[in-house]
């Protein structure tokens, strides 16, 4: 059963880099026909897209996250990441990352999800 | 942005309902609609995919339909692991949008 499990720093500084690790497993990040996401939800808000990779290093983004945003993988470990740089208190949320199908767009399944708070 | 607005927002009912959530879209994303059940604490699982698809796994209570741009979730007979918050998501291109969730409560 695939699996997904996000890892990365709790806490972030205003103005820094969160810098977040989704590693797969159960599965390879190769399989044809999946893209790899990151998806955000503040506290008590919706969900937010963020962005997305294939293995062949193809990558889309959110435009209205774009210029902060870097999404990357690495094929050798079964992991893909995400960087998101000059962080406020705006960006405090929960960050997922999920599979998503490449032809209907559907993420499943989901990581559980870690909370990232902005503070100094 | 395609926005994607859901109603209502929140939804009290008890077991045994019939409930049905909607979900418009600001403009035409044919059958790229997907549902998400989410409970506290945990992660959106998959429902619904491509406006009708019951995802493996979920109970045959719900259903999907719409194309175009009006979508509904339905849930034939409400039952206690029913009540969460359901989100709908337009898949039709990129940035992929959310509606704002329509929280089910007892």
């Amino acid at each position: 059963q695939l699996q997904l499990q996000e890892s990365g720093p709790g806490l972030v500084k205003p103005l820094e880099t969160l810098s977040l690790t989704c590693s797969v497993s159960g599965g390879s990040i190769i399989s044809s026909g999946y893209y790899w996401d990151w998806i955000r939800q503040p506290p008590g808000k919706g969900l937010q897209w963020i962005g997305t990779i294939y293995h062949d290093g193809s990558i889309y983004y959110n435009p209205s996250l774009k210029s902060r945003v870097i999404i990357s993988v690495d094929t050798s470990r079964n992991q893909f990441s995400l960087k998101m740089n000059s962080v406020t208190a705006a960006d405090t949320a929960v960050y997922s990352c999920a599979r998503r199908e490449r032809y209907y767009n559907w993420f499943d399944p989901w990581g559980q999800g870690t909370l990232v708070s902005v503070s100094s | 942005d395609i926005q994607m607005t859901q109603s209502p927002s929140s939804l009290s009912a008890s077991v045994g309902d019939r409930v049905t959530i909607t979900c418009r879209a600001s403009q035409s994303i044919s059958s790229y609609l997907n549902w998400y059940q989410q409970k506290p604490g945990k992660a959106p699982e998959l429902f619904i995919y491509a406006a009708s698809s019951l995802q493996s796994g979920v109970p045959s209570g719900f259903s999907g339909s719409g194309s175009g741009t009006d979508f509904t979730l339905t849930i034939s007979s409400l039952q206690p692991e029913d009540f969460a918050t359901y989100y709908c998501q337009q898949s039709y291109s990129i940035p992929y949008t959310f509606g704002q969730g329509t929280k089910l409560e007892i």
